[in-house]
């Protein structure tokens, strides 16, 4: 079982429609991060949070909105998403986004389909 | 930017076998660390290597860092069916972390 949890595990969704995924750690972490993965290919980073502020954006278009209500919860909401989005979206978290040697928590992911 | 190249991408071996996975840099890393992702689930660490011509062993699996921290590898000794998945290389930047393209090993009963 993984420490960091996303729901929902799976979500299908139309180009119009708008949906949010949800992680969550309690392990007292201060960094969290969403991750888009394609089959068989790594993890592409798309946003960091570090003690709940938005820290890198690797240009990730709008219609992604990332959240961070709180040092436990990350969010992030979807509108108007286009069929190539369709991926694993994976959070992740770690101890600090400024210490060095910090491996990363992973959830096991949002598999996303977009119709 | 940060590239890590792996090799080979894909791998398919029966079970017994050795194997060995590269994860090649230009760059050097402050530390480099391993995971496995088995379908349906997200990357899991295996492994954080931080000196430059360390080896840490974890039961049949041995990860080397370079001396000169730009380059990996990971040696699996008598595969087992269990230890199919996707294996990624990752490099450590300010915050982030930078990845291989992954190497998928199939090990065949």
């Amino acid at each position: 079982d993984t420490e960091v949890t996303q729901t929902p595990k799976h979500l299908v969704m139309g180009m119009t429609n708008k949906k949010s995924l949800k992680c969550e750690q309690h392990m007292g972490h201060r960094a969290m991060y969403w991750y888009k993965q394609k089959a068989k290919k790594p993890p592409e980073l798309m946003f960091v949070y570090s003690y709940e502020k938005l820290s890198i954006n690797e240009s990730v278009p709008s219609r992604f909105s990332p959240e961070c209500p709180n040092s436990s919860l990350l969010n992030l909401h979807l509108h108007a998403l286009q069929p190539e989005d369709s991926a694993l979206y994976l959070c992740a978290s770690s101890v600090s986004g400024t210490a060095s040697n910090q491996p990363q928590h992973f959830g096991d992911g949002t598999r996303l389909s977009i119709l | 930017t940060q590239l890590l190249e792996q090799s080979p991408q894909f791998l398919s071996i029966q079970e017994g076998e050795n194997l060995t996975v590269y994860c090649n840099s230009s760059s050097v890393f402050s530390s480099l660390q391993w995971y496995r992702q088995e379908p349906g689930e997200g990357p899991v660490l295996l492994v954080t290597v931080v000196t430059g011509g360390e080896v840490k062993k974890l039961k049949r699996l041995t990860f080397q860092f370079g001396d000169a921290r730009k380059d990996s590898s990971l040696h699996i000794t008598a595969a087992q069916t269990g230890d199919t998945g996707l294996y990624l290389c990752a490099g450590e930047g300010y915050s982030t972390l930078t990845f291989g393209k992954g190497t998928m090993l199939l090990v065949s009963p």
